[in-house]
């Protein structure tokens, strides 16, 4: 069974850097064809893509976010994560990670994590 | 890259249809058949209901149904249940500048 857990502070200070890691069970993080992403949701509900990473470190990243964000990869650990730099409160999230799987569908993500709330506040 | 609109919320008895739209551009949703849809509980993890518009992930009762018409796709229920209460989102490959958009998402209630 394919799962996915984000963790990470819940409350980061304006112009800090948030850092999640998602990990990930019941598949392998290594496979051709998996891309493993982040998403958030705001408050008002809307959703965004944040960006994703291949196991190989390859990474395609949201271009109103990647002046700000990175992502990296774990295969020893099958973790990957966020950072996102010089928040602000209008960064304050549900935080998902997601995987994009290739093999099957096209642009979609199969299987996501129940997210954490980030709130950006002083 | 603007969100894609829905409904804010959309209602149904059990046992009715219900069809969430989902308006897009010519730069997204009229440009790919790369839509997908996503069921959310609160608290729970998202859930991909309907991938390329109208393909459904193994799992996934054929109650769901989706299309697409020039910019516009639309999410079906058939056969309400209550277990279908929850939020969805529609989201569309807009190309390798952008990559996705989401919709606004809608609220469905059951009766």
């Amino acid at each position: 069974q394919v799962q996915l857990q984000e963790s990470g502070p819940g409350l980061v200070k304006p112009s800090q850097t948030l850092s999640l890691t998602c990990s990930v069970s019941g598949t392998s993080i290594s496979r051709n064809n998996y891309f493993w992403a982040w998403f958030r949701q705001f408050p008002g509900k809307g959703l965004e893509w944040i960006g994703y990473i291949y196991f190989s470190g390859s990474t395609r990243y949201n271009p109103s976010l990647e002046s700000r964000i990175s992502m990296s990869v774990d295969t020893s650990t099958k973790k990957f994560s966020l950072r996102m730099n010089y928040v602000t409160a209008a960064d304050t999230a549900v935080y998902y990670c997601a995987r994009r799987n290739t093999v099957t569908m096209a642009e979609a993500f199969d299987y996501w994590g129940q997210g954490t709330l980030v709130t950006v506040s002083s | 890259q603007s969100a894609l609109t829905q409904p804010a919320s959309v209602s149904g008895s059990p046992g009715q249809s219900i069809t969430i739209s989902c308006t897009g551009t010519s730069s997204d949703v009229g440009n790919y058949n790369l839509v997908s849809w996503y069921q959310l509980y609160p608290g729970e993890a998202p859930k991909l209901i309907i991938y390329e518009v109208s393909a459904r992930p193994s799992g996934v009762p054929d109650r769901f149904s989706g299309s697409k018409s020039g910019n516009t796709a639309s999410l079906t229920i058939s056969g309400l249940q209550a277990e279908d209460e929850a939020e969805y989102y529609c989201c569309s490959y807009a190309g390798s500048s952008t990559f996705y958009v989401f919709g606004t998402g809608t609220k469905v209630t059951v009766l």
